[in-house]
């Protein structure tokens, strides 16, 4: 399996504009996750899915942030309007349901909004 | 709530030597899992190693040993023969109960100096 993958690995965009950012989990994974780092907040979960389903959206910043996840092999983070402060690199995960499995990550998306 | 603490924001040591991360955390779970990610200059983060709450032996994977207790919510890493490989950001994550989504602390930057 190639793991988690994440597009595109760097996106830059003006404040106003929306992006959206993509992940594949790992094929046979029931959960996914999207982290969002930056150097002063560190790692910080956004959303979490369990079987297609949003189960933890806590994270979510603000309305102007929305996640997807049609199907068990794809899912979105979209943000509409972007806004500077929303430059950060952002990692998807996926794992199998259950306490102490492992997170595999993507290479993250680093968001940068001019 | 579930907080996670790694209070060195860097430290460095010389190759083949020994090294020692730190990390507290707080939970009301009485059955969680801790975690020690890698995180290189590529930003792929990497699991080193997992420790269930619930037993008393202390996890090893090879080089990398964690000095877990319990009573005192202390986490810690050992790296031992220190290689140039092991530069990278070292974080800290607590597994909670009921949700497999990990809470993460603010990652000690580690040098590995030649």
């Amino acid at each position: 399996d190639a793991g988690v993958i994440q597009s595109p690995r760097h996106e830059v965009t003006e404040m106003g504009q929306e992006v959206t950012l993509r992940c594949k989990p790992i094929s046979g994974h029931n959960s996914l996750f999207w982290y969002r780092q930056t150097m002063m907040r560190g790692l910080e979960l956004l959303i979490y899915f369990n079987n297609n389903v949003p189960i933890d959206d806590s994270g979510m910043p603000e309305d102007r942030f929305s996640a997807k996840m049609p199907n068990a092999s794809f899912s979105t983070l979209k943000i509409q309007p972007s806004e500077p402060r929303d430059s950060a690199v952002y990692f998807c995960a996926s794992s199998l349901t259950g306490l102490g499995t492992e997170a595999f990550f993507g290479q993250g998306t680093r968001l940068t909004v001019v | 709530a579930q907080t996670v603490t790694q209070s060195q924001p860097e430290m460095s040591v010389q190759e083949a030597e020994t090294v020692t991360l730190s990390c507290t955390y707080d939970t009301s779970e009485n059955n969680y899992y801790l975690f020690w990610y890698k995180q290189p200059p590529s930003r792929q983060m990497i699991l080193v190693i997992r420790q269930e709450a619930y037993k008393q032996q202390n996890a090893t994977e090879n080089r990398f040993s964690v000095n877990f207790q319990k009573a005192a919510k202390s986490f810690s890493l050992k790296i031992s023969d220190s290689q140039l490989g092991d530069t990278a950001m070292y974080f800290c994550a607590l597994g909670r109960t009921g949700a497999n989504n990990l809470f993460f602390g603010t990652g000690t930057r580690l040098t590995v100096i030649p």
